[in-house]
């Protein structure tokens, strides 16, 4: 069936720090993978998204390409700030499955 | 841009009794996703709607059940209530089933004492 492995945390960075968060994936079919963000208290937040292989999702300076070759969708950012600081998970959902299946989740503390 | 809309935010219920969340979808989007996140976990499916006809079903207990009603949106029915079912429960909605991106609402935090 399809599964997603992400990288365990929690994850505690300096401001400015290089971030990574592995992502692996296990899918049948063609599959859309994602990366949701929840800051405290609140839902899950698209991130970023790729929907074919090689294609780089960006947004807020964070970055995550599509490898088939390696089923991988890391997450990385050049620079975290403080702000960046909730849970990263990553997801995928394909045309055979009508619903998201997410990692565990990895929580990211960003201190000053 | 409208978002998903989910009622109650939170719900305080006791063991044994019933519960009934509400989520309305962003306009024109087809199709209305539920998901449980127990505290730490990851997010779990429990049930799919698309053109208000159950397309797909995961982990949902069978004391839960669930709809979509002509105008879209889709209510969580949960009967007798266990302390294990306090959770966050997510609604999200979608257009074209499947590889779309879903957007996910606020949430609804329900609590069983």
């Amino acid at each position: 069936g399809n599964s997603v492995t992400q990288m365990e945390g929690p994850v505690t960075l300096s401001e400015e720090a290089f971030l990574t968060i592995n992502c692996t994936y296990t899918a049948t079919g063609y599959p859309s993978l994602f990366w949701y963000v929840q800051y405290p208290g609140e839902g899950l937040q698209l991130l970023l998204k790729a929907t074919k292989a090689d294609d780089k999702g960006s947004n807020k300076g964070f970055e995550a390409t599509y490898r088939k070759e390696t089923t991988s969708f890391h997450l990385e950012k050049g620079s975290v700030q403080v702000s960046d600081s909730a849970v990263y998970f990553c997801a995928l959902s394909t045309t055979n499955n009508n619903d998201m299946r997410f990692g565990a989740g990895t929580r990211l503390t960003v201190k000053p | 841009a409208a978002g998903v809309i989910q009622s109650p935010r939170h719900l305080i219920k006791e063991k044994r009794e019933t519960a009934t969340l509400k989520c309305y979808p962003i306009p024109r989007h087809d199709t209305v996703y539920w998901y449980q996140q127990g505290p730490g976990q990851d997010p779990q499916f429990l049930i799919s709607f698309y053109e208000k006809m159950q397309s797909d079903k995961g982990s949902i207990p069978d004391r839960f059940s669930a709809q979509q009603f002509s105008d879209y949106h889709s209510e969580l029915n949960m009967s007798s209530l266990e302390l294990g079912d306090s959770a966050l429960y997510f609604c999200a909605s979608s257009l074209f089933r499947g590889r779309d991106e879903q957007f996910f609402g606020p949430g609804t935090r329900l609590t069983v004492l």
